[in-house]
């Protein structure tokens, strides 16, 4: 099958780690990615993780991938305000069409 | 990154119109762009893939005379949604695709916010 899942909603306090969590199907899978969208906006990337790495750190952001349970997430250290928004995993499973298979979302509010 | 723009990037119009959504890549050549649809709190679909020089391939269940797609060059692709109704209200996002990098990226316009009344 094609299915990204993803968590609905996450709500955590400023200052506080946030973890959002995305499970896939396809054992094909290249690249993994995670998108931010803000209200009436495009699609913003924040990483990706390259399908033979378990880990990968990018200032607050940390993606941890277990391939053999087919997990990924997302850590965001030091949650902020600005971080409101919804987070969109998306699995590349072909890098010779380009096709992304997104997940359904998951809203994070971040409460001051 | 690389910047992608969509113009308009909201339109109202009558049952029975057509609407044409432009997806520009400013700053480098897309040979392939993307269009997806987003409904109201849900993920995005994709809808059809753009090919430059060539016929848009269609995802199972989306009508090609319905939604037309012309991706007449590098830079540029349309999308026409033909004889709109009111289901066909959306959030239409496309995506432009960056070979020159040592891995595939693509990154996505700001969406056009499309309301048929």
């Amino acid at each position: 099958g094609e299915d990204v899942e993803q968590s609905l909603f996450l709500s955590v306090r400023e200052g506080d780690s946030s973890v959002i969590n995305c499970t896939y199907t396809d054992s094909s899978s290249t690249y993994l990615y995670w998108y931010k969208q803000e209200p009436g906006a495009g699609l913003q990337l924040l990483t990706y993780i390259f399908s033979n790495m378990d880990m990968k750190q990018d200032q607050r952001l940390t993606v941890l991938l277990n391939k053999k349970d087919k997990h990924l997430s997302l850590r965001i250290a030091d949650t902020q305000t600005g971080d409101s928004a919804i987070y969109f995993c998306a699995d590349l499973r072909s890098s010779n069409t380009g096709k992304l298979i997104f997940g359904q979302g998951t809203t994070l509010q971040v409460k001051p | 990154g690389a910047v992608v723009s969509q113009h308009p990037s909201r339109v109202i119009c009558k049952s029975g119109t057509s609407v044409k959504i432009e997806c520009r890549s400013l700053d480098f050549q897309a040979t392939t762009m993307f269009w997806y649809r987003q409904f109201p709190k849900k993920s995005l679909m994709l809808m059809a893939t753009s090919n430059e020089g060539s016929k848009a391939t269609y995802e199972q269940g989306v009508e090609k005379d319905k939604f037309l797609i012309n991706h007449a060059s590098l830079t540029l692709s349309t999308l026409t949604v033909t004889s709109a109704h009111p289901e066909d209200s959306s959030f239409y996002i496309c995506s432009a695709r960056d070979l020159s990098g040592s891995w595939s990226e693509q990154f996505f316009g700001p969406g056009t916010r499309l309301t048929v009344l």
